[in-house]
């Protein structure tokens, strides 16, 4: 079965400095797609960045890129020039191409809690 | 902008209730996905629909059922709310294509009493 670890359930970082979310997965699949969410404290859930896993090259979204490792099943989420608005939870999340039928499940890491301090 | 609706942010119900949680979208989207989400467990599928009247068990579906009679709306249902179902409830929706991302509402926290 497909898991989604997040090493890290809590980060902090000052104000307009770098910090890496760890995020590894367990698949035995060769096609799939890995997602960063971030979700602000009382707020809803939005996509940060997607990556397919046949694409070689790294997604990037503004100031959030991703370091995918498809070897070593390593995913994680770079935040540059961090901003109090980035303080959130951050979630993993790993879909697989479906068996049968249409199947879109994620499979959720745990989170990691970042506070972006002034 | 996808718009994913829950009918309420906070809601207190008694031990025993019937309770309904109400989920719409507005894109069109065939995927529509339950969760709960508690500390330290993260997000949990409790059911997903992929079509009218489609649905699927999630990881949790234990005491729970679902609704969907229209594209656009989703609803969960506690058939008799217990205190162990106290907890933030999300909803959301998605295209079928594969890697297509989901889209959340604002969620729904629940206090059974």
């Amino acid at each position: 079965a497909q898991t989604v670890t997040q090493s890290q359930p809590e980060m902090s970082v000052q104000e307009a400095e770098t910090v890496t979310l760890s995020c590894t997965y367990d698949t035995s699949e060769n096609n799939y797609y890995l997602f960063w969410y971030k979700q602000p404290p009382s707020r809803q859930m939005i996509l940060v960045i997607r990556q397919e896993a046949y694409k070689q090259q790294n997604a990037t979204e503004n100031r959030f890129s991703v370091n995918f490792q498809k070897a070593a099943k390593s995913f994680s989420l770079k935040i540059s020039d961090s901003q109090l608005g980035d303080t959130a939870m951050y979630f993993c999340a790993f879909m697989k191409p479906p068996n049968a039928g249409n199947n879109r499940k994620l499979i959720w890491g745990l989170g990691t809690s970042l506070a972006v301090n002034p | 902008d996808v718009k994913v609706t829950q009918s309420s942010r906070y809601l207190v119900k008694r031990t025993g209730e019937k309770v309904f949680l109400e989920c719409v979208q507005d894109m069109d989207h065939e995927n529509m996905f339950w969760y709960r989400q508690d500390p330290g467990l993260g997000l949990r599928l409790i059911y997903f629909s992929y079509d009218v009247k489609m649905k699927e068990k999630g990881d949790i579906p234990e005491g729970y059922s679902v609704s969907r009679e229209k594209k656009e709306r989703f609803s969960l249902i506690l058939e008799s709310a217990s205190t162990n179902q106290t907890s933030m409830y999300l909803c959301a929706s998605s295209r079928p294509w594969i890697g297509q991302p989901q889209h959340f509402g604002d969620g729904t926290r629940l206090s059974i009493l």
